[in-house]
């Protein structure tokens, strides 16, 4: 089935130590997005790939980074994970202003 | 810029019965779509259901309806003969047709189906 794989499901990571998540689609779909979950609260845009066209929110840190190297691979790099940074963090995909189709996303612990 | 609001943080039914989850936005756009999207505890956040705004028949998916009111920009999700898997927060979002690849998302309702 065609689907969107998000690994690992679960990191931890000490303060400060880089951190780098990953998100793999077999729907070839164009655009990629990475959200910020956190605890009952709605996803938080980071920023989205159209192609290799990258477009960051402007409230989102410079702290957090991005990666797409070809169109079924997209990497979250985070420099400098604080405690805030504790989050789920969902990778999600569409075609141009489709539907957007969500992975299960990595629960990211900051120690 | 576009806001979408989910007026009930909570809502509890009993396993059968019918519940409305309600959602309004605001847009100037004329051309855009509404979703909802569920989410389980722990769980993967799934696509219940779409709306295209130029259509005017409301979307259905098996026990799930949406009660689409352009004019008033209201956008409620029905849930008949709820089931315990039902169990989840629901997510209304509102993407415009045009512009960004932004989804805007309301705030959440946790819905509860009792046993």
């Amino acid at each position: 089935d065609a689907m969107v794989i998000q690994n690992p499901r679960y990191q931890v990571t000490q303060f400060g130590k880089p951190v780098t998540l990953s998100c793999s689609q077999t729907l070839n779909h164009n655009v990629m997005y990475w959200y910020q979950q956190k605890s009952s609260q709605a996803p938080k845009l980071l920023f989205h790939y159209y192609d290799k066209d990258f477009n960051n929110e402007a409230d989102t840190p410079d702290n957090f980074q991005s990666r797409r190297p070809n169109t079924s691979f997209c990497f979250l790099d985070i420099r400098s994970p604080g405690l805030g940074d504790a989050a789920m963090y969902l990778c999600a995909t569409s075609t141009l202003r489709e539907t957007q189709y969500f992975g299960p996303g990595t629960r990211l612990l900051v120690l | 810029a576009q806001t979408v609001t989910q007026s009930q943080p909570e809502m509890s039914v009993q396993e059968a019965e019918t519940v409305t989850l309600s959602c309004t936005y605001d847009t100037s756009e004329n051309n855009y779509y509404l979703f909802w999207y569920k989410q389980p505890p722990s769980r993967q956040m799934i696509l219940v259901i779409r709306q295209e705004a130029y259509k005017q028949q409301n979307a259905t998916e098996n026990r799930f309806s949406v009660n689409f009111q352009k004019a008033a920009k209201s956008f409620s999700l029905k849930i008949s003969d709820s089931q315990l898997g039902d169990t989840a927060m629901y997510f209304c979002a509102f993407n415009a047709q045009g512009g960004a690849q932004k989804l805007v998302f309301g705030q959440g309702t946790r819905l509860t189906i009792n046993p």
